[in-house]
């Protein structure tokens, strides 16, 4: 069984610039939800795409977008890059997008600096 | 009110012992919980979960849910000092995509 997988491991972006981080998903799950954690708090939700759909949303502005593939990999885009945009970005896949059946299972991240 | 409350620790407690750690939640209808641990510079890995209010044992863990006083905790029997890490309480509020996260509780083992 294949975990779930990131890329790239880091990346340091200018202050404006377009940022595009890359999530494949554990072998079986259909289901992929992003997560940015800044420095010494937990997680927090993106958003979530389950059958090529955004499937749910959390307080983030429309310049973070993402898409999912029909393998169900899936992409974080993040447009006109601020500071603030500095933290790990998790992605975490799970087998389906609702019920009690609802582990989440997290990649090793994408540690993301704006300079 | 935060959604999803923990105490940032850190919580040190010697090898052998039991650490106790504890979550609180905000929305009553929430209705699964997940217990994560973070190492310093990796990410969250899951290591319970819980659904129905009482005890749920997984080797030397053990997560216990009390939906009335919207609460869940987790012991650590025989804590050892790889368990040193930081603890994420995590709630679904809704059965649908998101899980809320606490900010997590720093749990140091000493030998």
């Amino acid at each position: 069984e294949t975990g779930v997988t990131q890329s790239p491991t880091h990346l340091i972006k200018t202050r404006g610039q377009q940022v595009t981080l890359r999530c494949s998903s554990q072998s079986g799950h259909n289901t992929v939800s992003w997560y940015q954690q800044a420095l010494g708090q937990g997680p927090q939700f993106i958003f979530q795409y389950y059958r090529e759909e955004e499937n749910g949303r959390g307080n983030f502005p429309p310049r973070f977008s993402g898409l999912q593939f029909p393998n169900y990999s899936s992409e974080l885009n993040v447009n006109a890059l601020e500071l603030d945009d500095s933290a790990l970005y998790l992605c975490a896949s799970s087998l389906e997008a609702q019920g009690y059946s609802y582990e989440q299972y997290f990649g090793p991240g994408t540690r993301l600096t704006v300079t | 009110q935060k959604e999803v409350e923990q105490n940032s620790g850190p919580l040190s407690v010697p090898e052998g012992a039991i650490a106790s750690l504890n979550c609180t939640y905000s929305d009553r209808g929430s209705q699964s919980f997940f217990w994560y641990r973070q190492y310093s510079g990796k990410s969250p890995e899951l290591i319970m979960f819980i659904y129905s209010n009482g005890d749920k044992e997984d080797g030397r863990f053990t997560a216990q849910l009390n939906k009335a006083s919207q609460y869940v905790s987790l012991l650590i029997r025989d804590s050892q000092p790889s368990d040193s890490a930081t603890y994420l309480c995590a709630v679904n509020p809704d059965q649908g995509g998101k899980l809320i996260f606490g900010q997590g509780t720093e749990l140091s083992v000493k030998p």
